[in-house]
């Protein structure tokens, strides 16, 4: 099974800030990796898909890179609407999450 | 519009069964693979069972093999999940999402409301 590990857990952060979230495989899973963002009491939303490609309808501010077993999620300048959870999820193998990154008001 | 919707959901004793359903619009059902994703309460989520859009391909995760079983109907546009033998363990937030892409495994872009199983005596 291919596991999925996020970091930071828990990320601090104001509005305005360049935010990184990492997710780092446990093997090799090429561009087969996706970003999703849930707010509470939501299903989570598609972000990013194929490692870097932008949903429609996200805003440009999100952005996606890596291959392989390392990956990241950069929000240009966090808006208010950003703080939530986001997860990475790799199809490469059946479908494994990532414990999650929780994006909070600092 | 593009919508998923659950139900089935409820409370059940362990060793119990329940079978949701995900009814499907605004889309081609038949042209895409489904997925059953389960989410505990804090936790992330963890996919449970995939299906292609043809229904002849199915795929489970560990914690589920041979308890559950995922099919659809694409005449009604209906996926399923049969969950036999069920445990406290299985108790989360059911949700059904669509494969972005045919043919291939994909991301989900398509994602239901959720319904909830509870698996207490």
């Amino acid at each position: 099974d291919i596991q999925m590990t996020q970091s930071p857990s828990t990320l601090s952060a104001s509005v305005g800030d360049r935010v990184t979230i990492t997710c780092r495989a446990s093997q090799g899973i090429s561009r087969w990796l996706a970003w999703y963002q849930q707010k509470p009491g939501e299903a989570p939303k598609l972000l990013i898909y194929d490692a870097s490609s932008l949903e429609s309808g996200v805003p440009s501010r999100f952005s996606g890179s890596g291959s392989g077993t390392e990956f990241t999620l950069t929000i240009s300048s966090l808006q208010p609407d950003d703080f939530a959870t986001y997860y990475c999820q790799q199809y490469y193998s059946q479908r494994t999450f990532g414990q999650g990154t929780k994006v909070e008001i600092k | 519009e593009v919508q998923l919707l659950e139900s089935g959901g409820g409370l059940v004793q362990p060793g119990g069964s329940l079978r949701l359903s995900c009814a499907a619009s605004g889309f081609i059902f038949a042209g895409y693979g489904m997925a059953w994703v389960r989410q505990s309460p804090g936790k992330g989520p963890e996919w449970v069972s995939g299906i292609s859009a043809s229904g002849r391909t199915t795929d489970y995760a560990d914690p589920v093999k041979g308890r559950f079983t995922i099919s659809r109907d694409n005449s009604k546009k209906i996926l399923y999940l049969q969950m036999n033998s069920l445990r406290a363990e299985d108790t989360a937030l059911y949700f059904c999402a669509k494969d972005e892409t045919t043919g291939t495994e994909s991301a989900f872009d398509i994602w239901g409301q959720g319904t909830m199983v509870t698996v207490s005596s």
